[in-house]
């Protein structure tokens, strides 16, 4: 059974850069969408983009795509995500989850929390 | 593109049936590449994916679950409702953009 495994949480300064990672347990990384969404505090989800280890093809939410960047290591079978000039409602829980077909998402992450505070 | 629109709650007592809808547009719940799925989130936990396809359950997921897609609305019905099924409920949709609903709280009475 896949198995998605994310880094610590993270305090940061508004403008500062947060860099968090994502690495799959097995090969289903190289055929997925590896996908994030986050989800502030009392919130709901909200998609921040995906992109495929196998090809390199991404695309990312409007609302996001002038400030993050995915990158993979498919030595590693990680996936990271680095979101810039962070800003208070940046704060939230940030999940990976592995896509299949631009279909449906899952596994999950258990979640990284990223607190934007001075 | 804006979120797909859920009812923020819904209730039932056990046993009862409870039906979720998730509201879209023609260019996502309505499209014939769109991918509808459901999800469902414990406080504190990460979402689990429960339907997928609009009516497909993985494997391990209680056959209570059901979805079905009319037009731009797609709908999760929750069957023999337990307390186990209190949760959040997301609908998504996903092609190369990805789309969630804002969320619904199941409360069983």
């Amino acid at each position: 059974q896949v198995v998605l495994m994310q880094s610590g949480p993270e305090v940061k300064e508004p403008g500062a850069s947060v860099k968090i990672s994502c690495q799959v347990s097995d090969d289903t990384f190289f055929k997925s969408y590896m996908t994030w969404v986050r989800q502030a505090p009392g919130q709901g989800l909200e998609w921040m983009g995906w992109i495929s280890p196998k090809n390199g093809d991404r695309n990312f939410a409007p609302r996001v795509q002038d400030r993050v960047s995915l990158t993979t290591d498919t030595y590693t079978k990680t996936v990271y995500m680095e979101l810039r000039d962070l800003r208070y409602n940046d704060t939230a829980v940030y999940y990976c989850a592995r896509g299949t077909r631009l279909s449906w998402l899952g596994p999950w992450g258990p979640g990284t929390l990223v607190t934007v505070s001075s | 593109q804006s979120a797909l629109t859920q009812p923020a709650s819904v209730s039932g007592s056990p046993g009862q049936s409870v039906t979720i809808p998730c509201t879209g547009t023609s260019n996502d719940i309505g499209s014939v590449h769109n991918s509808v799925s459901w999800y469902q989130q414990y406080p504190g936990q990460a979402p689990r994916l429960i339907l997928f396809d609009v009516d497909i359950r993985p494997s391990g997921v209680s056959a209570r679950f059901s979805g079905s897609k009319s037009v731009n609305t797609a709908s999760l019905t929750i069957s023999d409702l337990q307390a186990a099924d209190e949760a959040d409920y997301y609908c998504c949709s996903f092609t190369r953009i990805v789309l969630f609903g804002g969320g619904t709280k199941v409360t069983v009475l």
